[in-house]
């Protein structure tokens, strides 16, 4: 199997605070993961794509300094939301892809992010 | 550029019909399909995939096609059920790890 895991899957938190979302390889290593935000009722919009101890790329209009990702391991990336503000409450996905080459993306379970 | 459309929802159905959702692509090459599946409040489910013309992918009681001359990929299932009630999204990978998504079409299955 493909597992991949989301923490936490739902937060509420306050105007101007960070918030930290994980995403978990859990049965295998991921050579890449990808963060996605889908607004409701939408399509899911791709914000970056992180490679283990490299940098994050980022989609044209994603602010980089506002979504942290970090990707330290081949099982781990974080995404962290930085001075959240309303409008940042969304729903955010991850994916991770296996090194075997086939480009399937394996998709957590998502978090529900709620900015007060 | 790039992109996927499928038909707006909702579709509503009653249990028991018959589901079409329609998928076109626009591309260059020969890109993998696929079909996700999400239920309300989760993250995406891979449905089923084709990742050559005429390839037909399936997975329970649904069914589509790989049709390169159409650039299509149509989900069919010949009997939903109330549990199939999701949002379904069709998707293409070409070459690379990049999924590019279609808008998603909410299924609701009536009993």
């Amino acid at each position: 199997g493909a597992v991949v895991s989301q923490h936490p899957s739902r937060v509420i938190c306050k105007s101007g605070t960070s918030v930290k979302i994980e995403c978990r390889s859990l049965d295998f290593q991921a050579t890449t993961m990808f963060w996605y935000r889908q607004f409701p009722k939408q399509s899911l919009m791709l914000m970056a794509t992180s490679n283990e101890g490299s940098k994050a790329t980022y989609e044209q209009g994603v602010e980089k300094d506002k979504f942290l990702i970090n990707h330290a391991s081949l099982t781990l990336s974080t995404l962290t939301v930085t001075s959240a503000h309303p409008e940042d409450s969304s729903f955010y996905i991850c994916s991770a892809t296996k090194p075997s080459g086939s480009h399937e993306q394996y998709f957590g379970p998502g978090t529900r992010l709620t900015v007060t | 550029g790039d992109s996927v459309t499928q038909m707006e929802g909702p579709v509503t159905l009653s249990e028991e019909a018959f589901l079409t959702i329609n998928c076109t692509y626009t591309a260059t090459g020969y890109p993998s399909l696929f079909w996700y599946v999400q239920y309300p409040g989760e993250g995406l489910q891979l449905l089923l995939k084709a990742t050559k013309a005429d390839d037909k992918g399936s997975n329970k009681g649904f069914e589509a096609t790989y049709r390169k001359e159409t650039t299509s990929f149509h989900l069919e299932k010949g009997s939903v059920q109330v549990s199939d009630s999701a949002v379904y999204f069709c998707a293409y990978n070409n070459a690379g790890n990049m999924l590019t998504f279609g808008g998603g079409t909410r299924l609701m299955v009536k009993p």
